[in-house]
């Protein structure tokens, strides 16, 4: 089981580029997310998914994309990169609603 | 303002020593509130996860405690160790809300 896997672990990007975050998880878990963490801020929410096909925007969705087209992959899409986009990237999956939430090792990325 | 506020923000304790960390929050209706350790570079992983019909809940030479009525929680780390300097985050969900509500953190570290 390797649980939640995200990649790139590290990515520096130009303004006005674009990229995809991999995140996979082999859990089986139905309800996905995605955070952003800035430096002493708290985790905010980017977008969730609840199943295959259905998603949702979280708190701070402005900027990005995603999709869920299998259970095991939710990847997020920066269109346009700002340098407001630098930040560590965490994706999450859970079973159930009241289940433990099993984070990925997060990517940093840069956008300079 | 942040539904969910943690003190104290920092701290350095000796090796050996207890000390407890505190949260509040504001979310309702109540559903569970979860505490995280995060150490540096890494994602969250979790601790305790509690119920409102729970009081208290440890794991290893963490205890947590939640008082929902007076929406407070505390997560006490006895005879603390190195690898205990992390940052503690406490998450509190909703009921009927698949988003948690995420606190910034109190950052601990434990010196020899």
């Amino acid at each position: 089981n390797a649980g939640v896997t995200q990649t790139p672990k590290f990515r520096i990007l130009k303004i006005g580029q674009s990229m995809t975050l991999q995140c996979t998880q082999d859990m089986n878990h139905n309800y996905m997310y995605w955070y952003r963490q800035d430096p002493g801020m708290g985790l905010k929410l980017i977008y969730y998914s609840v199943g295959a096909g259905i998603t949702d925007k979280g708190e701070v969705p402005n900027g990005y994309n995603v999709s869920r087209s299998t259970t095991e992959d939710f990847p997020l899409r920066l269109e346009l990169a700002a340098p407001s986009q630098t930040s560590v990237y965490f994706c999450a999956s859970q079973g159930r609603v009241a289940d433990t939430q099993y984070f990925g090792p997060g990517t940093r990325l840069t956008v300079l | 303002k942040n539904q969910v506020e943690q003190s104290p923000q920092s701290l350095i304790i000796l090796e050996g020593k207890n000390c407890t960390l505190q949260c509040n929050y504001t979310v309702s209706p109540f559903s569970n509130l979860r505490w995280y350790k995060q150490d540096t570079g890494r994602g969250p992983v979790s601790l305790t996860i509690m119920t409102f019909s729970e009081n208290t809940k440890s794991n290893g030479r963490y205890t947590a405690t939640l008082d929902a009525d007076t929406k407070q929680s505390s997560l006490h780390i006895t005879a603390s160790q190195l690898s205990d300097s992390a940052s503690y985050i406490c998450v509190v969900s909703a009921r009927g809300n698949n988003r948690l509500a995420f606190g910034k953190g109190n950052q601990v570290v434990v010196i020899p």
